[in-house]
């Protein structure tokens, strides 16, 4: 069984700051995605960042940057130099290379303030 | 850039009605997804479609639901018989064949039905 899990329910960040969304997972498969995509208010999920579980280098893209640590089955987002606009929900989701569909967190709203 | 597109945007029903949610995917990719996001929970799976045919498919998508693609272009959600607890935002998507089983799956905006 896959498991996905977001203990941060809601968070908090300056302006201009760093940020670290959590996201932990189980699964006994040995090759697996791991994914993270961004929920605003308008309800669409927007894809930001793959990771997968044989890649050397920590995936980024942008301001977005993923702390893979394998032994500990942790993916979690760092959002670098935090914007407005970054206020949202954000899943983690995790796809097993034996499936095709994503497993998904519980999400996580981030706020940024001023 | 390609997107997926899903109609209508919102859809208001009476509990017992059919409904068929439409979705255009991204035109090169060869699988089709269906999720659904009840208010304020996580996103579930739902179906996962490729080569015509159901690839995969979750406890929820019953006998009320079927998907199609009618037409090179199109892929839709059906729900036969509407039940309140139907009500929720539901995200097609779709992912590449040739990048390997881990592809990135983009998501439509989604359709918000409301049963009641």
């Amino acid at each position: 069984a896959q498991k996905i899990t977001q203990t941060q329910p809601g968070m908090f960040v300056q302006e201009k700051e760093a940020v670290t969304l959590d996201c932990t997972y189980d699964t006994s498969d040995p090759s697996y995605g791991l994914f993270w995509y961004k929920q605003p208010s308008s309800g669409e999920m927007i894809f930001l960042i793959y990771q997968g579980s044989y890649d050397q280098q920590n995936a980024t893209e942008g301001r977005y940057s993923l702390n893979f640590q394998k032994a500990r089955k942790s993916a979690n987002l760092v959002i670098s130099a935090s914007q407005l606009g970054d206020s949202a929900m954000y899943f983690c989701a995790m796809t097993p290379h034996t499936g095709n569909q994503f497993y998904f967190g519980t999400g996580t709203s981030l706020t940024v303030i001023p | 850039e390609p997107e997926v597109t899903q109609t209508p945007s919102h859809q208001v029903t009476q509990m017992g009605q059919e409904v068929i949610l439409r979705c255009v995917p991204i035109s090169n990719h060869l699988y089709f997804y269906w999720y659904r996001q009840i208010l304020g929970q996580k996103v579930e799976f739902l179906v996962s479609f490729y080569n015509n045919e159901i690839s995969e498919k979750s406890e929820i998508f019953d006998d009320q639901f079927s998907v199609e693609r009618p037409d090179g272009s199109n892929f839709t959600l059906k729900i036969r018989s509407t039940k309140l607890e139907d009500s929720a935002m539901y995200f097609c998507a779709s992912s590449d064949l040739t990048q390997g089983l881990q592809e990135t799956q983009y998501f439509g905006p989604g359709t918000r039905l409301l049963v009641l």
